[in-house]
């Protein structure tokens, strides 16, 4: 497997509060992807990023926002958390210059929002 | 919004027997490619198709990419319960810098 971790593995949080995940690669990667899964949606891309101070949205970025300041971290910040948004969030990586090669995914996080 | 539509959602088979999914699109494809997911897993990466009509097989899966590139299909041939998890088509476009996921057919495989 590549070298991605993310953390925390499992979070429960309550409505309103702030919630911050990270992905941490030690690939040296150039893209960097935060998907949720949900049952019946398959992945649904949040926001990725193409270099460092380079991000961009997804088809399902309200409610989240993304920061990459260093080439192998990428943070997911929900900035008022909703129950909507309890997902599994997995986070990608990918090697090809153009971003259109295989993307390896980390273990995911479990985040509930009561 | 561009989707990618995959059928069925769900197939259970005896071990032995043959499993096939399905992606569509509306639109001309770019690339396609396809991912497993086993259960409690993350999705693994099984292979990227880019040209009309190609055919790629690896050992006793065979991926296939349609002619007018908005198609593509997974053949298991005599499944094995270690072929179980989710399939999951990954489409993207020309001019559109990301890949869009199907919402996956579920495997299950009786002994």
């Amino acid at each position: 497997d590549a070298g991605i971790t993310q953390s925390p593995r499992h979070k429960v949080t309550e409505t309103g509060t702030p919630v911050t995940l990270r992905c941490h690669q030690t690939e040296n990667h150039r893209y960097m992807y935060w998907y949720r899964q949900d049952p019946g949606h398959g992945l649904r891309l949040i926001h990725y990023s193409y270099g460092v101070k380079d991000t961009d949205k997804g088809e399902v970025s309200d409610g989240y926002s993304v920061s990459r300041s260093k080439t192998e971290d990428f943070l997911l910040t929900l900035e008022s958390a909703t129950s909507s948004q309890t997902s599994v969030y997995f986070c990608a990586i990918s090697e090809s210059g153009t971003g259109f090669g295989e993307q390896y995914f980390g273990p995911g996080t479990r985040l509930t929002v009561t | 919004g561009q989707q990618v539509m995959q059928i069925p959602q769900y197939q259970h088979v005896q071990e032995g027997e043959d499993f096939t999914t399905y992606c569509n699109s509306s639109t001309t494809l770019s690339n396609i490619q396809w991912y497993k997911q086993r259960p409690g897993g993350h999705p693994v990466f099984l292979i990227q198709l880019v040209k009309s009509g190609e055919v790629k097989k690896q050992k006793r899966l065979t991926f296939q990419f349609g002619e007018a590139k908005k198609n593509s299909s997974l053949h298991i041939t005599a499944t094995q319960t270690t072929d179980v998890g989710t399939y999951f088509c990954a489409g993207r476009w020309h001019n559109f810098n990301k890949f869009y996921f199907g919402s996956g057919t579920k495997l299950n495989v009786k002994p």
